[in-house]
């Protein structure tokens, strides 16, 4: 099976520009989780989306959103971006549908810059 | 508040010696733990996990502890191997509140393995 996939890679934004991250999850996930990762918090939960439904929201200010389509494809929206926002966002599917179990998968990530 | 927390931010061993990974945890609603592997520029990889039902879980060289009554599990990698080297994060996903849908983390731990 093909991994999580993440695009773009690598993004570079400007201050109050607004920028949209994609992700893929492996073939029949239907949660997908985001996470953003910095030196200073670690890795950190953003949101996560199951049958295109918001299930869990992370401490992030409402300038970060997301969304989840039906083929289980994800995108999370960062809008009026901040210097602080700059990080690594990992997506992570996982086939988990109940219960705490929950083995997530991992993508590469995109290393989002903003100057 | 930190609810995984991993206190040592590095660990450096000799090939071929134990490595000894810890964690501990405040949450008592926690459930199931996860360790991920992470190199730079890459996206976390799944190692090994362990539900509260169980004090062990073994996967190859990887062997996870968990002792409930004092909030803590461990991951011991036995022989260490130069490869092994990488940050190794602890997880856990808990009941109820959404928080069977997301997974805690803490900072990591930068394992050097010396040849």
């Amino acid at each position: 099976k093909a991994g999580v996939t993440q695009t773009p890679r690598y993004l570079i934004k400007t201050r109050g520009q607004q920028v949209t991250l994609s992700c893929s999850p492996i073939s029949g996930h239907r949660s997908v989780s985001w996470y953003q990762q910095t030196p200073g918090q670690g890795l950190q939960f953003l949101f996560e989306y199951f049958s295109e439904t918001q299930r869990n929201k992370g401490n992030f200010p409402g300038r970060f959103s997301g969304r989840q389509f039906s083929n289980s494809r994800s995108e999370m929206n960062v809008s009026t971006l901040e210097l602080g926002d700059s990080a690594l966002y990992l997506c992570a599917s996982s086939p988990m549908t109940s219960g705490s179990k929950n083995e997530q998968f991992f993508g590469p990530g995109t290393r989002l810059t903003v100057l | 508040d930190q609810q995984v927390k991993q206190n040592s931010p590095s660990l450096s061993v000799q090939e071929g010696r134990i490595s000894i990974l810890n964690c501990d945890y405040t949450n008592s609603m926690f459930d199931y733990f996860l360790w991920y592997k992470k190199y730079p520029a890459e996206g976390p990889t799944f190692l090994i996990s362990i539900s509260s039902i169980k004090d062990k879980n073994e996967d190859g060289r990887f062997t996870v502890f968990l002792n409930k009554s004092a909030k803590h599990l461990s991951l011991h990698i036995v022989p260490s191997q130069p490869g092994d080297s990488a940050v190794y994060f602890c997880a856990a996903s808990g009941r109820g509140g959404g928080s069977n849908y997301k997974l805690t983390f803490g900072k990591g731990t930068l394992l050097t393995v010396n040849p």
